[in-house]
């Protein structure tokens, strides 16, 4: 079982807007702005998409925001395109000895 | 540009050791925190260690303390993973990965690299 808590799949058709959720406790996600989301397509590395909770890396589409509020990170994924179907994992730091936690993924469908 | 190329990867018997090693280009390596993070088949993501850029600080997953040590060669520009009393549930695609800032721990990996296979079966 995950340390953070993502719904197992979502989907959405195209230009649609989707919304992915990431649940953790304040001992991570609530505690800090750690907050990160990555996209990955099969058999390929994953593509860093969000960082501290909000902040996308350069080159990264305008398409994809995320926020937090209380315990529970969300990455939203407007304009549905077809090459936005991936998988989508969220991670954060945490003060437990482990120091960084994932999320279990969540497969993306676009229909 | 950035590139981050493991390799050591392969198959081992349980209980055996493997050295993982990753090549750095295209940026000041010896400024970054790097990270190994690795993906058992078909599944998710789990963060292994990490490394500061000067290598004062480290920390490892539970899952791997005890068994696993990274370290880092600024000279030469490269991470490793020494990875002792392997067990069957080691077995995933290890990657590198770097911070997208530099000089400061942010938990996140703004570039990966290709990823190298661990098998741990007899």
């Amino acid at each position: 079982q995950s340390a953070l808590t993502q719904p197992a799949s979502v989907s959405g058709s195209p230009g649609q807007s989707i919304t992915i959720s990431c649940t953790g406790t304040s001992s991570d996600v609530g505690g800090y702005n750690y907050v990160s989301w990555y996209q990955q397509h099969p058999g390929k590395a994953p593509k860093l998409i969000i960082y501290d909770v909000s902040t996308r890396p350069s080159g990264v589409s305008n398409r994809f925001s995320g926020s937090k509020s209380g315990n529970t990170a969300s990455l939203t994924i407007s304009w549905l395109q077809a090459e936005d179907e991936a998988d989508y994992y969220c991670s954060s730091y945490t003060s437990s000895s482990t120091q960084v936690v994932f999320g279990g993924g969540t497969k993306l469908t676009v229909l | 540009q950035v590139q981050l190329v493991e390799s050591g990867g392969g198959l081992v018997k349980p209980g055996g050791s493997l050295r993982l090693s990753c090549a750095a280009s295209g940026f000041t390596f010896s400024d970054y925190y790097m990270s190994w993070i690795r993906q058992a088949p078909g599944k998710g993501l789990e963060w292994v260690s990490y490394i500061s850029s000067r290598s004062s600080s480290i920390y490892y997953a539970d899952s791997v303390k005890g068994r696993f040590t990274i370290s880092r060669d600024n000279a030469k520009n490269s991470l490793y993973l020494q990875m002792n009393s392997l067990r069957a549930e080691d077995t995933a695609v290890y990657y590198c990965a770097r911070d997208p800032l530099p000089n400061y721990g942010d938990y996140s990996s703004d570039h990966w690299g290709q990823g190298t296979l661990v098998t741990v079966s007899s």
